[in-house]
């Protein structure tokens, strides 16, 4: 069956950056996209952007712009987020989806993310 | 950004009660609108996309409606693992996607 594992659980200081890795199977990598959504402790969830497995194409929220970057690995299924410049606010659980480019249909377990000095 | 307003952001029902979810968004969608089931400490859920069409697996007292801004989801006779929060998500104008805030169905 489809399966997103991702990387485990991460503790950064103030400033720093974190990279969150999705290894997928069970499926063709380059027929999805693999989204990247976040939620932080107690709050809604909040979409980051978006690579297209086949063309490596991406979209990103504008909240994010010039912090976020996601890439992907064909040859290991692998889609990745880099979130730089982190803050305490950017704590949060980062979720892996994939989907068409509308909604994500299966969904990582996510990685925890901790931003504290 | 089209903004998601979801109501109301908790309820309390017993099992066996019909129960529905209201999503507002700030302009109209076309049906361009998923629901998600989250339940502590795991992922959210693909329930229905297409403002009405059932994912595969998704049991069939789980259904969704609306037009224009206004949709809604409802659980025709609630279920014990139907407690969880459930969230609406807009793709119509992309990016960025966007959520609700979420509404938690509690145990009354």
């Amino acid at each position: 069956q489809v399966q997103l594992v991702q990387s485990g659980a991460e503790v950064k200081n103030p400033g720093a950056s974190v990279k969150v890795s999705c290894k997928a199977s069970g499926y063709t990598f380059t027929s999805n996209a693999i989204h990247w959504v976040r939620q932080a402790p107690g709050q809604s969830l909040e979409w980051m952007g978006w690579i297209d497995g086949g063309s490596g194409n991406t979209k990103y929220s504008q909240k994010f712009q010039g912090r976020v970057t996601i890439t992907r690995d064909t040859s290991a299924s692998t889609a990745y987020m880099e979130l730089s410049s982190l803050r305490s606010e950017d704590t949060a659980v980062y979720h892996c989806g994939i989907g068409g480019h509308y909604f994500m249909d299966v969904w990582g377990r996510g990685t925890t993310v901790t931003v504290s000095s | 950004d089209i903004q998601m307003t979801q109501s109301p952001s908790s309820l309390s029902a017993s099992v066996g009660d019909r129960v529905t979810i209201t999503c507002r968004a700030s302009r109209g969608i076309t049906n361009s609108l998923a629901w998600y089931q989250q339940k502590p400490g795991k992922a959210p859920k693909l329930l229905l996309f297409a403002a009405s069409k059932l994912d595969s697996g998704v049991p069939s007292r789980f259904s969704g409606s609306g037009s224009g801004t206004d949709y809604t989801l409802s659980i025709s006779s609630l279920q014990p693992e139907d407690f969880a929060t459930y969230y609406c998500q807009q793709y119509y104008s992309i990016p960025p996607l966007t959520f609700g805030g979420g509404t938690k169905v509690e145990i009354k």
